[in-house]
């Protein structure tokens, strides 16, 4: 199994700064990375695949970045809705054993 | 507009089943997969399974084969998973989700399903 390590586990963050998650894989994964936003009693929403493509209505603000082990998602200027849970996911192999990482809270500073 | 409609909330036994419904609409079901994922509470993500709504092909995470079973309905665009001999710990809320096409990754998802295991 491919295990996700997400850090650090929590960002405190002031409006209008920039925030920058990590994604770590166990193996490498090509740029078969995505990730999602999920606020409280939320499901999880899209944001990025293919570790740098934004979903279809996603801000230019969120970007996504690296290849390989290392991956990357920042946002360049957080605005109040952006408060959440971010989620990496890895969708490297077939047939598929799709892991999550373990989040990382992005908080008001 | 896509929806991905769950049934509602389950209270049951250890050792018990229980099996949750995703109704879709506003898309074509049989071009895009369905996946589940679950979420303890105040845990993150946990991918449990996929299936084919094509062909009814399934692909199950480890830790779930042989306890979990995931089928479609074509005439009313409807995913079941169904989980079995249910522990304390199955206690979580259950999503299913449409896979976009060409990734193994999830674009549109249901509310949720929070089902507990409670003697």
């Amino acid at each position: 199994e491919i295990v996700m390590t997400q850090s650090p586990a929590t960002l405190s963050v002031s409006p209008g700064q920039r925030a920058s998650l990590s994604c770590r894989a166990s193996h490498t994964i090509s740029s078969n990375l995505a990730w999602y936003q999920q606020k409280p009693g939320q499901a999880p929403r899209l944001l990025i695949y293919a570790a740098s493509t934004r979903a279809t209505g996603i801000p230019a603000r969120f970007s996504g970045s690296g290849s390989g082990t290392e991956f990357t998602l920042t946002i360049s200027s957080l605005q109040s809705e952006d408060f959440a849970v971010y989620y990496c996911q890895q969708y490297n192999n077939w047939p598929p054993a799709l892991t999550f990482g373990g989040g990382t809270k992005v908080e008001i500073k | 507009q896509v929806q991905l409609v769950q049934s509602g909330a389950e209270v049951t036994k250890p050792g018990a089943s229980v099996k949750v419904s995703c109704r879709t609409s506003g898309y074509t079901f049989s071009i895009y997969a369905i996946g589940w994922v679950r979420q303890a509470p105040g845990q993150g993500l946990e991918w449990m399974g996929r299936i084919n709504t094509y062909n009814g092909d399934t692909n199950y995470a480890q830790k779930f084969q042989g306890r979990v079973t995931m089928t479609t309905d074509t005439s009313t665009s409807t995913t079941y998973m169904e989980l079995r001999s249910l522990r304390f710990d199955d206690t979580a809320v259950y999503y299913c989700a449409r896979e976009t096409v060409g990734s193994l990754t999830f674009d549109y998802w249901g509310q949720g399903t929070l089902v507990t295991v409670s003697s």
